[in-house]
């Protein structure tokens, strides 16, 4: 089986830009987390998605936002960018919703650079 | 909000020496989950601890969450050189709202 599926690998955007991440999770996993890591420290939790329906969002402003569609696949999508929005973009997917306790499967990221 | 500490932020062992890798949070979590990343890699799930004092073991490796269910420890004994990378604790809150909150992690190096 495929694990999570991260594109593109690396990204190179300007300023003032948008840009749109994508994430394929494990086959039957329906929930999948979004986390900004940059060098250096732990991942930011950003967005987390269980049946399409939004379960969680962190302290990030409005422009970032996400979907899940019905395949339950993922976009990331951040408008506006800034230089400190320069980061590792990370999927992550998990079997079962909030509730439930399973550990998360992360995808290979997204290198996000902006100059 | 809440928050997951961790500590320390680097350690640098002899090969063969121990190693250990502390996290607390602020708030009750419902369980605490530790990943390991290779440097340049991603994130990797090692394990997860769910109830009060639970003490795990992966072979050279011991993962404890405290009674009170808000702080956890990560133990390698006799460290390898394949252990290098940083060791991030994750902590999950109850409720709905069922997001990771990861500490800072510890990064580890190892000489041979």
């Amino acid at each position: 089986d495929a694990g999570v599926t991260q594109s593109p690998t690396h990204l190179i955007k300007t300023r003032g830009q948008h840009v749109t991440l994508r994430c394929s999770p494990i086959s039957g996993h329906k929930s999948v987390s979004w986390y900004q890591q940059v060098l250096g420290q732990g991942p930011q939790f950003i967005f987390q998605y269980y049946e399409k329906e939004e379960r969680g969002r962190g302290n990030f402003p409005d422009r970032f936002s996400a979907r899940q569609f019905p395949n339950y696949s993922s976009e990331l999508n951040v408008n506006a960018l800034l230089l400190g929005d320069s980061a590792l973009y990370l999927c992550a997917s998990s079997l079962a919703g909030p509730l439930a306790n399973y550990g998360y499967t992360f995808g290979s990221g997204t290198r996000l650079t902006i100059v | 909000g809440q928050q997951v500490m961790q500590i320390p932020q680097y350690q640098h062992v002899q090969e063969g020496e121990d190693f250990t890798t502390y996290c607390n949070s602020s708030t009750t979590l419902s369980n605490i989950q530790w990943y390991k990343q290779r440097p340049g890699g991603h994130p990797v799930f090692l394990i997860q601890l769910v109830k009060s004092g639970e003490v795990k073991k992966q072979k050279r490796l011991t993962f404890q969450f405290g009674e009170a269910k808000k702080n956890s420890s990560l133990h390698i004994t006799a460290t390898q050189t394949t252990d290098v990378g940083t060791y991030f604790c994750a902590g999950k809150k109850g409720g709905s709202q069922g997001n990771l909150i990861f500490g800072k992690g510890t990064k580890l190096s190892v000489k041979p």
